[in-house]
């Protein structure tokens, strides 16, 4: 199985603050990463799929990067909404195994 | 517009089974797979496996192989998880998620989730 090891576990930021999570996989995924976000108590919300491509919707202050085994995830101007949990998630070979997440807190 | 709608919490013995409902709309269902995805208490995510609804074919996580078993009805476009000989640690919430357009062909996200089913075992 592919490991999936995410850093910084938390990481505390005020609002307008530029916030980057970086996620290593084991073994090289190529592009195919995903990125959620997920607030207490509600389902995860996907952001960007193929590591750097943001869903319809989603804010431009979220931005992915990398490709191989090393990831970011990068939100430019935090606004209060973006506190939540994020987790990456390789696409690349089943299982499809996550990170253990990025808890951003104020 | 997608929506995945879960069965209501369950608490269950250890070794027995449980049974949780993930019924859709807004989408032709199916064209995409449905996975399960699990959330112990404070944890992190767990991918359990995905049935694609017309083909009924599963690809389930080896962890669960043997215990597991998917299934969906087509006629109310609803998808069905059973997991079997429960135990302790298999507490958590259940989320189904809709397949993002390409997991039976080997690359697998998530795009759409049901608010997820709270599964306690206890004795």
């Amino acid at each position: 199985d592919i490991q999936m090891t995410q850093s910084p576990s938390s990481v505390s930021a005020s609002v307008g603050d530029r916030v980057t999570i970086t996620c290593r996989a084991s073994q090289s995924i190529s592009s195919w990463l995903g990125w959620y976000q997920q607030k207490p108590g509600r389902a995860p919300k996907l952001l960007i799929y193929a590591a750097s491509s943001r869903l319809s919707g989603v804010p431009s202050r979220f931005s992915g990067g990398g490709s191989g085994t090393d990831f970011t995830l990068t939100i430019t101007n935090l606004q209060p909404e973006d506190f939540a949990t994020y987790y990456c998630q390789q696409a690349g070979s089943s299982p499809f195994t996550f990170g253990g997440g990025t808890k951003v807190e104020i | 517009q997608v929506h995945l709608v879960q069965s209501a919490s369950e608490v269950k013995k250890p070794g027995a089974s449980v049974r949780v409902s993930c019924k859709a709309s807004g989408y032709t269902f199916t064209n995409y797979a449905i996975n399960w995805v699990r959330q112990a208490p404070g944890q992190g995510l767990e991918w359990l496996g995905w049935i694609r609804p017309d083909t009924g074919n599963t690809n389930y996580a080896q962890t669960f192989q043997g215990r597991l078993t998917m299934t969906t009805d087509t006629s109310t476009e609803t998808a069905y998880m059973e997991l079997g000989s429960l135990r302790s640690g298999d507490t958590a919430v259940y989320f189904c998620a809709r397949d993002w357009g390409y997991c039976t062909t080997g690359s697998c996200l998530f795009d759409h989730w049901g608010e997820g089913t709270l599964v306690t075992v206890s004795s």
